[in-house]
This record gives structure tokens, C-alpha cells and sequence, in this order.
């Protein structure tokens, strides 16, 4: 049984379009959810992160919005490039001092120009 | 120049043999972990170490034996290999032992068991 799921398994969209990327979880414990971007042949690097107390977080072109009550989140890619083409994975922890992430599935991106 | 190597980038071997996965980190952290990532599943935490102490084990199977030798140095020996044991395996580093936020991960090590 998968604790943190993604959907869709994979998207494309063009180049300027905005990109959204599904995560849902299932243990109310969870209350940091970082969002990880791996390029092929390389390990995943941690994006963006949110806690639980907060609803959106933004950097730069990426944004997070979660919704706590629905136990959904979701990343949200801004005119989206084709340096951005990569997996991304969202993860649960129950904390920022935990090292234990529990992880998605993962969202292929790719992003035509 | 890289931060954490990981050594072979690819590697295939028969079922039964046994494989030792080299990990080095430059990044002068304390704490160091091994995880799984296969067709099948998700990432999955597998082992941390820290100061050269196992601190955690989610591996079921005592086929997986993480080995330090140096302060900057994991390895992994996979005994009796499996085909289910075909994954990438990506070594990762943090300052201190915990913060998944400060954790920062090699390029893996691709095992294809046959």
C-alpha cells in the first residue's frame, strides 16, 4: 500500500504552460512534504518543501499548494522550460529532523519547445 | 568537481554472486545513507550511518550489509543476488544525522542482476 502517491505518472506540456503535478497521502502524521527533481542518470535533488501549517509555498517559478483537510498537494510548474523536463517525486516526513522521506512514484515531465 | 561518487555507474551481475556498491562523499558530512530505487518501487530508505555507526536498518534482508571504513566512506555488499535486487541504489550524505532537507544524493549506481 502506497503511502504517498502522484499523479500523473507522466505529462508533457509545451513550453510557457504551467505544469501541475498531484501528490495525495495517507498518514495524518506526515507533516512536511518535500518535492524532489531527478535528471536522468543523476540522484534526486529536494526542490521545494512544505509543512503542514502552511497552505502555499512559492520559489521562483514553483509553488506548492496543499490542502491538509483533503490530505493533497500539489506543485505547480509556472512557464514551464525545457531545463524542467526531469521526474519529480513528492515525499512525506513527520518532521524537518527525520531523515526517513517516505516517496512518491514520481511525475515524468517533459517539457516540449 | 563531484560532490559524492559513486562507483561502478552501472552493473550487471548473475544471480547467486555477490557485489560491493563503492560510495565516497567530499562534502565533509558526518552522516551517510544508502536507498533503493527499482521499477517496481518507490525511493526507499534503506540504511544511515552515522560517525560510522549503523543507526537504522530498514532492510528485511541481511543479504545488504553496509560496510565504513572511513569516516567519508559507505559501501554496500549485496550477498546472493537476486533479480528483485535489480534497482539503483543512490548513496546520500547530510552534515548531521537526520534533516531530510540537508540530505544530498549521489548519481546511483545502476545493478541489473541476470
Amino acid at each position: 500500500q502506497q503511502q504517498v502517491r502522484q499523479s500523473p505518472q507522466s505529462l508533457t506540456v509545451w513550453e510557457g504552460e504551467t505544469a501541475i503535478l498531484n501528490c495525495s497521502y495517507e498518514d495524518s502524521t506526515f507533516n512536511y512534504f518535500p518535492w524532489y527533481q531527478q535528471f536522468p542518470g543523476e540522484g534526486p535533488a529536494l526542490l521545494i518543501s512544505i509543512s503542514s501549517v502552511s497552505d502555499k509555498k512559492e520559489d521562483g517559478r514553483f509553488t506548492i499548494f496543499f490542502n491538509k483537510r483533503e490530505k493533497k498537494l500539489s506543485l505547480h510548474i509556472t512557464d514551464s522550460q525545457p531545463g524542467d523536463s526531469a521526474t519529480y517525486f513528492c515525499a512525506a516526513s513527520e518532521g524537518t529532523g527525520g531523515y526517513k522521506v517516505v516517496f512518491g512514484s514520481g511525475t515524468r515531465l517533459l517539457v516540449s519547445p | 568537481d563531484p560532490k559524492i561518487i559513486q562507483k561502478p555507474k552501472y552493473l550487471v551481475a548473475v544471480t547467486g554472486s555477490e557485489k560491493i556498491l563503492i560510495c565516497e562523499q567530499y562534502l565533509g558530512h558526518n552522516a551517510m545513507y544508502w536507498y533503493r530505487q527499482s521499477a517496481k518501487k518507490p525511493l526507499e530508505f534503506m540504511f544511515s550511518y552515522s560517525y560510522q555507526k549503523l543507526m537504522d536498518n530498514q532492510t528485511a534482508s541481511s543479504r545488504f550489509q553496509p560496510q565504513s571504513s572511513k569516516k567519508n566512506h559507505l559501501d554496500l555488499q549485496i550477498t546472493a543476488l537476486k533479480p528483485d535486487d535489480s534497482a539503483t541504489y543512490f548513496c546520500a550524505s547530510s552534515p548531521r544525522l537526520g534533516g531530510w532537507a540537508e540530505q544530498f544524493f549521489g548519481p546511483g549506481t545502476r545493478l541489473t542482476v541476470l
